[in-house]
This record gives structure tokens, sequence and C-alpha cells, in this order.
């Protein structure tokens, strides 16, 4: 089955900028989106199809791949941007969906 | 605007089966795709299948096959997942969320989530 593979941690210190990746073989042919989720509370879409945001989400985030990675970057990080973040790709062949384990952005 | 609400926590024994609902109001029913995502404790999010309310077609995850069965009721607007054997490895938030299916498919992603809801199984 296919894996996505994301770090466990990243940490930041406020008003600089995060970068999360995500790793999975041929992603660069498959559509990736990023969620957010703050402790307690369901994930929410920050990131679809690699780099469009939905609308309410602020500039500061922004989504790229290159090669087999794919990152999530968000600028001048603030407190409140502290959760955790996951990676999600379609399995075409399999028609199933597939998260990345997730990576707890630390805002120190 | 798309707004997903799900049925209540429950504390469920080993060997018995929960059902979750997961009601959506606004948008256009028949253009939507509900999944099924859990959480256990301090774990990450495991999609568990699918289902196309257009045609009523059902996917699942392999790990789930055989276990778990989601089902819509077109005219309440309600979807259902029912997961039977549990075991205490089955504690977990259970999510659902929403794709379009009218947006083609490698742009669609999870819209939409429910409130999650919390099954605990424990003897």
């Amino acid at each position: 089955s296919y894996v996505l593979t994301q770090p466990p941690s990243v940490s930041v210190a406020p008003g600089k900028t995060a970068r999360i990746t995500c790793g999975g073989n041929d992603i660069g042919n498959k559509g990736v989106h990023w969620y957010q989720q703050r402790p307690g509370q369901a994930p929410v879409l920050v990131i679809y199809y690699n780099a469009d945001r939905p609308s309410g989400i602020p500039e500061r985030f922004s989504g790229s791949k290159s090669g087999n990675t794919a990152t999530l970057t968000i600028s001048g990080v603030e407190a409140g941007d502290e959760a955790d973040y996951y990676c999600q790709v379609r399995d075409s062949g399999s028609d199933h969906w597939v998260f990345g384990g997730g990576t707890k952005l630390t805002v120190v | 605007q798309v707004h997903l609400v799900q049925s209540g926590a429950e504390v469920k024994k080993p060997g018995s089966s929960v059902r979750v609902s997961c009601e959506a109001s606004g948008g256009a029913f028949s253009s939507h795709i509900i999944s099924w995502v859990r959480q256990a404790p301090g774990q990450g999010l495991e999609w568990m299948g699918r289902i196309i309310l257009m045609f009523g077609s059902t996917r699942y995850a392999q790990k789930f096959q055989g276990r778990v069965t989601i089902a819509a009721d077109k005219l309440t607007g309600t979807t259902y997942m029912d997961l039977n054997s549990l075991t205490p490895e089955d504690t977990a938030v259970y999510y659902c969320a929403l794709e379009n299916y009218m947006v083609p498919a490698d742009l669609r992603s999870f819209d939409y989530w429910g409130q999650g809801t919390l099954i605990t199984v424990s003897s």
C-alpha cells in the first residue's frame, strides 16, 4: 500500500518560516492536500491540489512539490499555527485515500 | 456551505457493534462523497472508507474490509458508518469528511469535516 512519510515534529520561532515535508513514491504525479488539526478539533483543509488555498486560509500558507517530496510552507509563523499537520493523497490504483503520519508544529 | 453533524459519543463492549451517523446540511446531497476517518488517541488520521452518494457505491480500506459498512439515506441526507467486532484498539474519534463529486478527481480533497465522535471500547 502507498506510504506518505512526514517528520514527526518541526519547531520554529515566531515570525520565522516553517517547512513541513511529505515524501512518497511518484508523489509528483499525485494531487497533495494538507490539513491542520489543532488539539481537540477536527482537521481543516489548508492546501488542496498541491498549492491552492481554500478561501479563508491566510496567504502565509503555501504548498509546493519537488521530486518525490511535497512541502507545506508557513511563513511568518504565529503562535496560533501550533498544530498537527497532515498530508494526503489519493492512491489512484486502489481509489483509496492515504494520510501521512502527521507533523507536530511547535512554535518556540 | 456544507455543515456535517455527527452523532454523540458512545461506550461499547468488546465484540459489539457501533453505528455513527453524519448528517449533511447545505450543498447538493447527490454531489457528495462521504469518507470516514478515524484517529486513535495520540495517533494520526486513518482513512476507513467512502460512499459516493449519487450511486451508493462504496470503497473500504483493506484493514477494515469485512468489518465496516458505510451506507446513506438520501431522504434525510445522513450517512452511516457501522463497525462490528469491536476491540479496545477501535477506541478512537471517528470523523466523517466530504468531497465534492462534481470536482475532477485529482482536485478533490476533504473540504468539510464533522465534529468527530468518540467511540470508547471497554469491558
